[in-house]
């Protein structure tokens, strides 16, 4: 299984601060296809999970544009440019490359 | 508004059985290919299970191979999943998801 894992883990940040957390996984996330199936999603405390980011770099329809992903390969990264209260919360990875899916274990963002 | 309602989680004794759904409304179900996701109380997100928009291609995750059933009726806008010799393990919540879209969750507790 591909392995995710993210750091850090708790990333307490200062309001309109920017804030960067990685993701590596254990494989290529390059499907056969050319494209890299790494996506982002944001759980707020007592909300079901939401995808920021898909492919990548691919924002959702409704998500800030403070919201990026970069990386390829293996190491990938999210950032929030300037951090705003409602982006407290639970942020994972996913691999949609390979079978059995696999999310990151989780970086818990907070305002310090 | 697009909504996925999940339904039939409760309490269970180990061994037993339940059989959850998830109700879509908004979009077109027959078109998105299908997930569940499950959380247990205070941890990450675990992927459970897929299926294609056809019902064609399916996949499991290791952890509930052989004891979970994945199915679809695209006519009733409707996801199952049927989980059978159930453990403490598979306490969680368990969402359906299409990825853009989530559900709001049903608690699943197996216990004596």
């Amino acid at each position: 299984d591909v392995v995710m894992t993210q750091s850090p883990l708790a990333l307490p940040v200062t309001l309109g601060q920017p804030a960067s957390i990685s993701c590596r996984s254990s494989q290529s996330l390059v499907y056969s296809d050319g494209k890299t199936y790494l996506s982002w999603f944001q759980q707020r405390p007592g909300q079901s999970p939401r995808r920021l980011i898909s492919e990548v770099s691919n924002r959702d329809s409704g998500v800030p544009d403070r919201f990026s992903g970069s990386g390829s390969g293996t190491d990938f990264t999210l950032k929030i440019s300037r951090v705003e209260a409602e982006d407290v919360g639970v942020y994972y990875c996913m691999q949609g490359a390979h079978w059995p899916l696999t999310f990151g274990p989780g970086t818990k963002v907070d305002i310090k | 508004e697009v909504q996925l309602v999940e339904s039939g989680g409760g309490l269970v004794q180990p061994g037993g059985s339940l059989r959850l759904s998830c109700a879509a409304s908004g979009f077109t179900f027959a078109t998105y290919d299908m997930n569940w996701v499950r959380q247990a109380p205070g941890k990450g997100l675990e992927w459970v299970s897929y299926i294609d928009r056809s019902g064609s291609y399916i996949y499991y995750a290791d952890s509930v191979k052989g004891r979970f059933t994945i199915s679809r009726d695209n006519a009733k806008n409707s996801l199952y999943l049927e989980m059978n010799s159930l453990r403490a393990e598979d306490t969680a919540f368990y969402y359906c998801a299409t990825w853009d879209y989530w559900g709001q969750g049903t608690l699943v507790t197996v216990s004596s």
